[in-house]
């Protein structure tokens, strides 16, 4: 069955350190996006890449990174500089672009600082 | 983009039919009108789209006035596993585009046995 893992489901991180979020998709789509959730509010976006080996910084870019190196693939760095990275995080991807048609979102990653 | 604006929850009880409203005053030409669900601890899921007057699935229908300055999503006969949180999303449907989808914070329903 086609969709996109996001792997693990719960991660602790200690204060510090770099963690590295998992997504994968086999939809053979040409996006990809990182959506943060925090509770009891909507989802804010983080980074999008519409193309491999290209990608662009969302509302709250700073203290993430990513990398588009397969098409399949687009893992989300969660780095020292987040100030407050415990949340809900989301991976998505599109047929092509950023229309709101055809996201498909992964199960989420919900990450927690120690 | 064009911002949206949903209430922040709704009660329904089994069986009844549920209308949540949005409204997105700034819509523009080539905007279309999205609506996801979501359930605690999982991702987003796509339910509808459309553009104008009405749009029908399996799942729900989409009712978009003239103005389409406003729309409706209509779930019929409810059960306790819709309860989840529904969002409504206006932005261009292909590639490129250089906006930003907004997920606001949607419209939480319970529905009550």
């Amino acid at each position: 069955d086609g969709g996109i893992t996001q792997s693990p489901k719960y991660l602790f991180r200690k204060e510090g350190q770099n963690v590295t979020l998992s997504c994968e998709q086999n939809l053979n789509h040409d996006a990809m996006y990182w959506y943060r959730q925090d509770p009891g509010q909507g989802l804010r976006l983080i980074y999008y890449s519409q193309i491999v080996n290209d990608f662009q910084k969302g509302d709250i870019a700073e203290g993430y990174s990513v990398s588009r190196e397969k098409k399949e693939s687009f893992p989300l760095t969660v780095t020292s500089a987040q100030k407050n990275p415990t949340a809900f995080y989301l991976c998505a991807s599109s047929i092509g672009g950023r229309e709101a048609y055809g996201y498909t979102f992964g199960s989420g990653t919900r990450l927690t600082v120690v | 983009l064009a911002k949206t604006t949903q209430p922040i929850s709704m009660d329904s009880y089994e069986g009844q039919e549920v209308n949540i409203t949005c409204s997105h005053n700034n819509i523009a030409t080539n905007d279309y009108i999205t609506w996801y669900q979501q359930f605690p601890s999982q991702g987003p899921r796509f339910i509808i789209q459309g553009y104008k007057t009405k749009v029908t699935n399996e799942v729900a229908s989409l009712f978009i006035p003239a103005d389409r300055k406003s729309s409706t999503l209509s779930l019929p006969r409810v059960s306790l596993s819709d309860t989840a949180v529904y969002y409504c999303l206006v932005g261009p449907n292909y590639g490129g585009s250089q906006g930003n989808l907004i997920f606001g914070k949607g419209t939480k329903l319970s529905v009550k046995p």
